[in-house]
Parts: C-alpha cells; structure tokens; sequence
C-alpha cells in the first residue's frame, strides 16, 4: 500500500527554468510533510518542511504547496540550477500517536536541470 | 556532512550469513531511525528507538533486529541472509521523540548479498 506516491520517475528542465515536483498522499493522518534531495552515493539531505495547518512555505528558491483537500503537495524550484540535479523524495509524518517520528516516502522523482 | 556517521559504507556477504550495520548519530540526538532502499524503490521504515527505548516499528523482517545503545548508538543486524536483502540502509538522526521530523541521513551502507 504506497500511502505516498509521486507519479513521475523522473523530470527534466532548463536552467533558468521552474521545476514542480508533485506528490500525493492518501493517509489522512499525515499532518507533516517533507522534502529531501539525495545525490548518488550520499544519503538523503533535508530540503524544506511543511505543517498541515500552513498552505505554502518558501525557503530561497524552494517553495512548497499543500493542498490538504486533494491530499496533494508539491516543489517547485525556482530558478533552477544544474546542482539541482538530483533524486527529490517527498515524505509524510503522522506526528500523533504511535508514529512519532517515521517517515513514509515516496519513490523518488529524478531531476535534471540541463544547462 | 550531516553528522551521522554508518559504518562500513559496503559490504559484501553470502546468503545465509549474518551482519550488522552500526550507526552513530548526531551529537545530541535521541532518536535513531533505520531505512531500507531497495532497487527501483523508495526509503521504507524499518524501525525507531529513542534514548534506547524500541519506539516505532515499520515493515522489518523477523529476521532483522536492531537495538540502541547507553551511548545512543545503534546497530541493525541481518540474519539468514537473502539476495532479496541486498540493498542500501540507511540510518537517520532527529533530536527529539518525532514531533520535529526533519531527520539527517547518514551516507548508507550498501548491502550485496550474493
């Protein structure tokens, strides 16, 4: 049962360009959200969070959208960069009872920004 | 460098053995996190202890175990070994029990089970 999928395996952009990575979720319970970016070789590397109660959060040039009726959340880079190339892992917490601090992740979007 | 240090970073083994992957996390975290990448799939739970304490449990074989040390560190161990367990796992650090869940990753240990 993927309680979070994101749909495309993989996206390719232009430098200079918008990236939007998309993510569902079906578990209503999850109530946080997070993105993380993974080089090949590294593990994962925490890009930015989001609490259910906020709609939209913005660091630099990531910003993510939630939007909790459609059980949807998205990234979007801007502008982006060829050191954006990586795998982006969407994942959801649960942050009440039993699940404390486990993640649920996606299966992962490739990202390429061609320069 | 985020501060999670896993060790060995590969490991080679036949089906059938046993070994154990260790885990040392952040200066000052409690909470210890261990993932499972496996080919073509995104991180799946294995489990969570904090400050030594078994606290969440996800899909993790009978097979496997793990435990949290006084000293926060943490060893994932792999027994009767499969090739179907050959992936990459992963341990993750947080300071708190879960409530703040930007967890830090360490660099893996690649699992070949031939």
């Amino acid at each position: 049962d993927q309680q979070v999928k994101q749909n495309s395996p993989s996206l390719s952009v232009q430098e200079g360009r918008i990236s939007i990575l998309n993510c569902d979720y079906t578990n209503s319970m999850f109530d946080y959200f997070l993105w993380y970016k993974k080089y090949p070789a590294e593990g994962p590397t925490f890009l930015i969070s989001i609490s259910s109660i906020k709609d939209k959060n913005e660091d630099g040039r990531f910003t993510v959208f939630l939007n909790k009726s459609a059980k949807h959340l998205s990234l979007h880079i801007v502008p982006s960069q060829p050191g954006d190339s990586a795998v982006y892992f969407c994942a959801a917490s649960a942050r009440g009872g039993t699940s404390y601090g486990k993640l649920t992740f996606g299966q992962g979007t490739i990202l390429t920004v061609h320069p | 460098d985020s501060g999670v240090t896993q060790t060995p970073k590969h490991l080679i083994t036949a089906t059938g053995q046993r070994v154990t992957l260790r885990c040392s996390p952040r200066s000052g975290d409690l909470s210890v996190y261990w993932y499972q990448q496996s080919l073509d799939q995104g991180l799946q739970f294995l489990i969570q202890y904090y400050n030594g304490e078994e606290r969440a449990k996800g899909n993790i074989l009978e097979r496997f175990s793990a435990q949290q040390f006084p000293d926060l560190h943490s060893e994932l161990n792999l027994s009767s070994l499969e090739l179907g367990d050959s992936a990459l796992y992963f341990c993750a650090s947080s300071e708190s029990r879960g409530l703040s869940t930007e967890a830090f990753f360490g660099q893996g240990t690649r699992l070949t089970v031939v």
